[in-house]
């Protein structure tokens, strides 16, 4: 258990809407990232953060912010929610230690109605 | 960059037989690890092995074992004895060690085998 805690855990919203998603970890690791799980496409990473302050875009970060502002806290936001950003959100955390897994947050299941 | 394939989007395994799940994956690079992922009902991303490309040695832990081909780029993922609490989502995962120094190492996915197991 790395100590991430992502909120909430389920979300239903309307299209348009703004939405924030929420991952806390208690370990002060520096590097967080935030992917989305679709079926049939595994899981893939929107952005990431190797620092406060310090972000960067994934594979697929149209529509979506990210947000550091302290070591704790990496905050995805959906600024205009669309249909197809319905999915299952993951926060991860990756100690830097070579070799180390990824460790992941339980998800927030996230639906744009 | 690097990709990782599952080419088995599903599988199935009659309970206490052997099964093996596949997995290739494309880099230039010489150094890397390689993971399985469980992802049950439950959602939870929980860990059944890695593999450190350096080692010759395949991994095994407990009833998992991994057939790691580095020439190939493949690591296929057998578990034997299966069991009921084996059905899941398995993703096989990719991390480069080439950016650690600055911690930027996210992990690449495939698309997930998931594996069913009938009693």
């Amino acid at each position: 258990d790395a100590g991430i805690t992502q909120s909430p855990r389920h979300k239903v919203t309307e299209t348009g809407t703004p939405v924030t998603l929420r991952c806390h970890q208690t370990e002060n690791h520096r590097y967080m990232y935030w992917y989305r799980q679709d079926p049939g496409h595994g899981l893939r990473l929107i952005h990431y953060s190797y620092g406060v302050k310090d972000t960067d875009k994934g594979e697929v970060s149209d529509g979506y912010s990210v947000s550091r502002s302290k070591t704790e806290d990496f905050l995805l936001t959906l600024e205009s929610a669309t249909s197809s950003q319905t999915s299952v959100y993951f926060c991860a955390i990756t100690p830097r230690v070579r070799g180390t897994e990824a460790f992941f947050g339980q998800g927030t299941r996230l639906t744009v109605v | 960059a690097q990709t990782v394939t599952q080419s088995q989007p599903e599988m199935s395994v009659q309970e206490a037989e052997t099964v093996t799940l596949s997995c290739t994956y494309d880099t230039s690079e010489s150094d890397y690890y390689l993971f399985w992922y469980k992802q049950p009902p439950s959602r939870q991303m929980i860990l059944v092995i890695r593999q450190e490309a350096y080692k010759q040695q395949n991994a095994t832990e407990n009833r998992f074992s991994v057939n790691f081909q580095k020439a190939a780029k493949s690591f296929s993922l057998k578990i034997s004895d299966s069991q009921l609490g084996d059905a899941a989502m398995y993703f096989c995962a990719y991390r480069s060690v080439r950016n650690l120094r600055s911690g930027n190492t996210p992990l690449v996915f495939g698309k997930g085998t998931r594996l069913s197991v009938i009693a």
